[in-house]
């Protein structure tokens, strides 16, 4: 089944401490990207990546980091996280970045910080 | 990239057709209008795009005026299920950016 799947589904952490929510997709799709979900604020994209090896910032990229040395991984790195990255967090996939192709996005992470 | 105008909120009786507009005056030639919808607190998903003809597929309609400057998505036979917000987007490439939506609710 295709799909696009993130780990872990909710996670509650402290202010500082890093942490990682894998992304991972099994439709060899070209490119990925990280979106945050807020109230008020809608879907705003954090980073992006075209293919393996690059990657470039969306609308919200400050205090995050990302990488992508795998096609099928993207995973988004919170260095430090502060309570203002409290969020909704939605990967998503597609088969190229520069044509028509749907979007495939993962089930989403509830990050708490506190 | 061309900025989308979409009602912020309808109802659709369960069974009949629901029908949502999107207004994208300043779209340029080579820019695609997409639809994606958002159930609850869900991935969004993927339900038709098109560029310059009406496109239909198993979930959806889309009808493109000839001008291209607005849009509207018909989902012919609204289920409950089908509550969701509505995101139009006009982009030429494929990283979408999502506005407020419209948030359609199906009634019984």
């Amino acid at each position: 089944e295709a799909q696009v799947t993130q780990n872990p589904r909710y996670l509650i952490t402290v202010t500082g401490k890093k942490l990682t929510v894998t992304c991972s997709q099994n439709m060899n799709h070209e490119y990925m990207s990280w979106y945050r979900q807020d109230p008020g604020l809608g879907l705003r994209q954090i980073y992006y990546s075209m293919n393996v090896e690059v990657t470039d910032k969306g609308d919200v990229p400050e205090g995050y980091k990302v990488s992508r040395k795998e096609k099928r991984n993207f995973p988004l790195i919170l260095e430090s996280p502060s309570p203002n990255q409290t969020s909704l967090y939605f990967c998503a996939s597609t088969r190229s970045g520069r044509a028509p192709y749907e979007q495939y996005f993962g089930p989403g992470t509830r990050l708490t910080v506190t | 990239d061309a900025k989308t105008t979409q009602p912020t909120s309808m109802d659709c009786a369960e069974g009949r057709a629901a029908n949502l507009p999107c207004n994208h005056s300043t779209i340029s030639g080579n820019e695609y209008v997409y639809w994606y919808r958002q159930i609850h607190s869900q991935g969004p998903q993927y339900i038709i795009h098109g560029l310059k003809n009406n496109e239909t597929n198993e979930m959806a309609s889309l009808i493109i005026t000839e001008d291209r400057k607005s849009s509207t998505l018909i989902l012919p036979h609204a289920t409950l299920r089908d509550t969701a917000v509505y995101y139009c987007i006009v982009r030429v490439t494929n990283d979408m950016r999502f506005g407020a939506g419209t948030r359609l609710t199906v009634k019984p």
